[in-house]
């Protein structure tokens, strides 16, 4: 099994729908991230949680909202989702200290077409 | 403010060639760490490296290697005799010593033709 794992990896909805992406990890991890990838526009920041109480904006939160139900999940949501946030999400754990301190780890990505 | 810049979009090269790709970075701290990632067509973000900001050694791993230059704000990653499984997007990336998100360039696509 992968040590984060993101649900759905595809989704299909229309404009104006409620849509939440999920991520779990079980890398023991205190911090988590959410970035979209746009074809040109490399990965950009979206929300960030360093520990379950703590939520920061990223480059581009406008439009989104994040949960961090644990130390071992956290989910974006589109409140109402609009065709320029078709894109694939990447959610990410990074470990505030040891050896790979810095370094993210990755899901396999949620493909989200808005239509 | 961080920022990356991947000033070369695309590269294509013919197999067994060498090619580097270009990471210039900006940064007001004085640590900071540089990374590499690879996303081959499958879409998965593979890690490749992490190079302290105090190590200006050049690294190199089997036909990969990195080239960090803090004179320059550069951190080049040139693949040596390029194979078709090295097709893929490769971001470059930057932080402090861990405690900001890291931030990306734009990637560079990079295609190995047989």
């Amino acid at each position: 099994d992968a040590d984060v794992t993101q649900t759905p990896r595809n989704r299909i909805t229309k404009t104006g729908k409620r849509i939440m992406l999920e991520c779990s990890q079980t890398k023991g991890h205190d911090r988590m991230y959410w970035y979209r990838q746009d074809p040109g526009l490399g990965l950009r920041l979206i929300y960030y949680s360093f520990d379950v109480k703590d939520i920061n904006k990223g480059e581009i939160s406008d439009g989104y909202s994040v949960s961090r139900q644990a130390q071992a999940k956290f989910s974006l949501s589109l409140e109402s989702a609009i065709p320029n946030q078709t894109a694939l999400y990447f959610c990410a754990t990074s470990d505030s200290s040891g050896e790979n301190t810095g370094e993210l780890f990755f899901g396999e990505g949620s493909r989200l077409t808005v239509l | 403010a961080q920022k990356v810049t991947q000033a070369q979009t695309e590269i294509s090269v013919v197999e067994k060639e060498d090619v580097t790709l270009d990471c210039v970075y900006e940064t007001r701290d004085t640590t900071y760490y540089l990374f590499w990632y690879k996303q081959p067509p499958s879409g998965e973000l593979v890690f490749l490296i992490r190079r302290n900001s105090f190590d200006e050694q050049n690294e190199i791993s089997g036909r990969y290697s990195w080239n960090f230059q803090k004179s320059t704000s550069s951190f080049n990653f040139t693949i040596t005799a390029s194979q078709v499984v090295d097709s893929a997007v490769y971001f470059c990336a930057l932080s402090d010593v861990g405690n900001t998100p890291l931030v990306f360039g734009k990637g560079t696509r990079l295609s190995v033709i047989a």
